[in-house]
Formats: C-alpha cells, structure tokens, sequence
C-alpha cells in the first residue's frame, strides 16, 4: 500500500491555458474525493466518484472543471482556460464505501496550481 | 458561511505548554474527525469520533466530541515542536450528501524550543 498518489506535485501555467492533474487512490478504495484548499483555508469539497460513477459534484465546480475516473482506478481532474483565481493545492482522497466518510479519508500530497 | 468554526485561527506557544483548540458548529454531525496537515502536505487523519460525549486519547492528545455532537475540542499536553502544524477539523454533516466531509479552516499551530 503506497498511499495515495498525486501527480504533478507542482504546476506553474499561464492564465487560460488547460492542466491536468491525476490521482491514484488506494488500491482496494472505491470512493475517490477531490478537494481544494486555498491559503488560509480548509479544504473545499468537489466532487467525488464511487467507483467509476461521479455521484456528487459541488457548486463550486464550474463548467471548466472536469473530473474523471474511467475504470474506477486512477481520476484526472483537469481545468480549462485557466484563470487566476484558480490557483490552489488540489487534493484528491481515498476510502472505503463501506466505511463511509465517519472513518476518515486517506489524502495525497496534493498538486500545487499556481496561474500566472 | 462556515459551518465549522475553529477557533483560535493562529496559536504560538512554548514547548512544554498545554493547549486546547476548538471546532463549533450550530449543526449536528455524525462524526467528527480531527486532521494535522503539514506545509506542502496534505491532511492525516488523526482520530474520528462518532458518539457525543465521547473522548479519545492518542498519546498527548485528547479529542472530546460534544454531547450534542455539534462540537469538538483537542487538547494537548506538553506540547513538543514536532506538534506544530495545521489542525483541521471535519465532520460528517448530517445534512449532507453522503459523500464528502466538511471542513473548517483550521487552527495553525507554532511550538517554539
């Protein structure tokens, strides 16, 4: 068990240009969470995936951000035309549907988003 | 509005000194979970708890759950450099989805040698 991965650590783009990040959950995880944490901040729910299905979205996802997890294994969240104010750690957690969110969430190290 | 109040936002201690932070809410939660995220990092889970009035121990850190289940507290004892970081509280809303957990914005902790 490596944990949960997140790929770029770090990302430095130009305002309206497309990212893509990745995360790969623990193994036998089928809840897959993105979140996203601003400084000062906690983190912020955006949507999240059992298995291969996005069950729950957040309002504060707009029509710029996409998230997949084709084979219920790894998910790519990806932005377009990106915008200043999108400059954030992402975050992407793991867990078990049976367990439910009461018993915690495994989370990556996140990717650093930085718009310039 | 922030439907989980840490408070206080910053704390600067010495080693050696207890301190307690806290998490508030008007809402009732199934659980709540306290997490340390560290700069660059993201959050570990520290420790969950489910019943109200229910208090946990790990180690120099003890974590009591309201028995409303609207609050949350964590105490440390001595606390030491190494308990320096974010300290994030989350809960479980009962008024949610089923999917996510709720975040507050986090109490930063300094612990000076």
């Amino acid at each position: 068990d490596t944990g949960v991965s997140q790929d770029p650590r770090h990302k430095i783009t130009k305002r309206g240009q497309n990212v893509t990040f990745r995360c790969d959950p623990i193994s036998e995880h089928n809840r897959l969470y993105w979140y996203r944490q601003t400084l000062g901040q906690g983190p912020e729910f955006l949507t999240y995936f059992q298995n291969e299905a996005q069950l729950e979205k957040s309002r504060l996802l707009s029509d710029r951000f996409s998230a997949e997890r084709p084979k219920g294994s790894f998910s790519t969240l990806e932005i377009q035309r990106t915008e200043q104010g999108d400059s954030a750690m992402y975050l992407c957690a793991s867990s078990l549907r049976d367990r439910g969110p009461r018993y915690g969430y495994t989370f990556g190290s996140g990717t650093r988003l930085t718009v310039v | 509005t922030q439907l989980l109040e840490q408070s206080p936002q910053f704390l600067s201690i010495q080693e050696g000194e207890n301190l307690t932070v806290y998490c508030n809410s008007s809402s009732v939660f199934s659980s709540l979970q306290w997490y340390r995220q560290e700069p660059g990092e993201g959050p570990v889970l520290l420790v969950t708890v489910v019943t109200g009035g229910e208090v946990k121990k790990l180690k120099r850190l003890t974590f009591q759950f309201g028995d409303a289940r609207k609050d949350s507290s964590l105490h440390i004892t001595a606390a030491q450099p190494g308990d320096t970081g974010l300290y994030l509280c989350a809960g479980d809303w009962q008024g949610g989805s089923q999917g996510n957990l709720i975040f507050g914005k986090g109490t930063k902790l300094s612990v000076k040698p």
